[in-house]
């Protein structure tokens, strides 16, 4: 059951510009929603995270946005470095955690 | 403060056979889960262990089964394994469950099984 989905495999940006990852959901009931950044033969770290009860929660060049009515969230990379080419997975949790397919960021120089 | 460490870190087995993986949970965490991913795809939720005892699980059949120690480290057991069960194993720990935390989980770095 793919609660979380992240339908874009893969995002190209400049060195920076803007990045926005997104990621949808299907589960109301989940009370937490937090980004994780993965490199090669690492396990996922922790980025950014918001709490269903605020839209927007910013963190230096990170900002996550939700939208509970479209049951959507978005992370923006604001400028993009190539140090954060990595893959980048949403997470939603209420219980335990559930992640998208993932979303590979490249951020050429 | 030590993190999350898992082993082994790469192993082979045959199909039919039985594997255990084991992880040490960072210091003060008292939850561990199991995710499994399988390449090109996100971490898939096995089940989570809560003081010792299961506190949730994916869709995943009883032949993956798990314990958690006294010291919260855990381990996780996959019976009669097939060609799908390769995959990368994470283990993650928390500070608890449920919901009225953020739950952060903090991985480890995985065991990645090829099943023949």
């Amino acid at each position: 059951d793919q609660q979380v989905k992240q339908n874009s495999p893969s995002l190209s940006v400049q060195e920076g510009r803007i990045s926005i990852l997104n990621c949808d959901y299907t589960n109301s009931m989940f009370d937490y929603f937090l980004w994780y950044k993965k490199y090669p033969a690492e396990g996922p770290t922790f980025l950014i995270s918001i709490s269903s009860i605020k839209d927007k929660n910013e963190d230096g060049r990170f900002t996550v946005f939700l939208n509970k009515s479209a049951k959507h969230l978005s992370l923006h990379i604001v400028p993009s470095q190539p140090g954060d080419s990595a893959v980048y997975f949403c997470a939603a949790s209420g219980g335990d955690m559930r992640f998208g397919a993932g979303t590979r960021l490249t951020v050429k120089p | 403060e030590t993190g999350v460490t898992q082993s082994p870190t790469h192993l082979i087995k045959t199909r039919g056979q039985q594997v255990t993986l084991r992880c040490s949970s960072q210091s003060g965490h008292n939850t561990v889960s199991w995710y499994q991913q399988a390449l090109g795809q996100g971490p898939q939720f096995i089940f989570q262990y809560y003081r010792e005892e299961e506190n949730g699980r994916g869709n995943f059949p009883p032949r993956f089964s798990g314990l958690q120690f006294p010291n919260y480290s855990s381990e996780l057991n996959v019976n009669a394994l097939e060609l799908d069960d390769s995959a990368l194993y994470l283990c993650a720990s928390s500070l608890g469950p449920g919901t009225g935390n953020t739950g952060e989980l903090f991985f480890g770095e995985g065991s990645r099984l090829t099943v023949l």
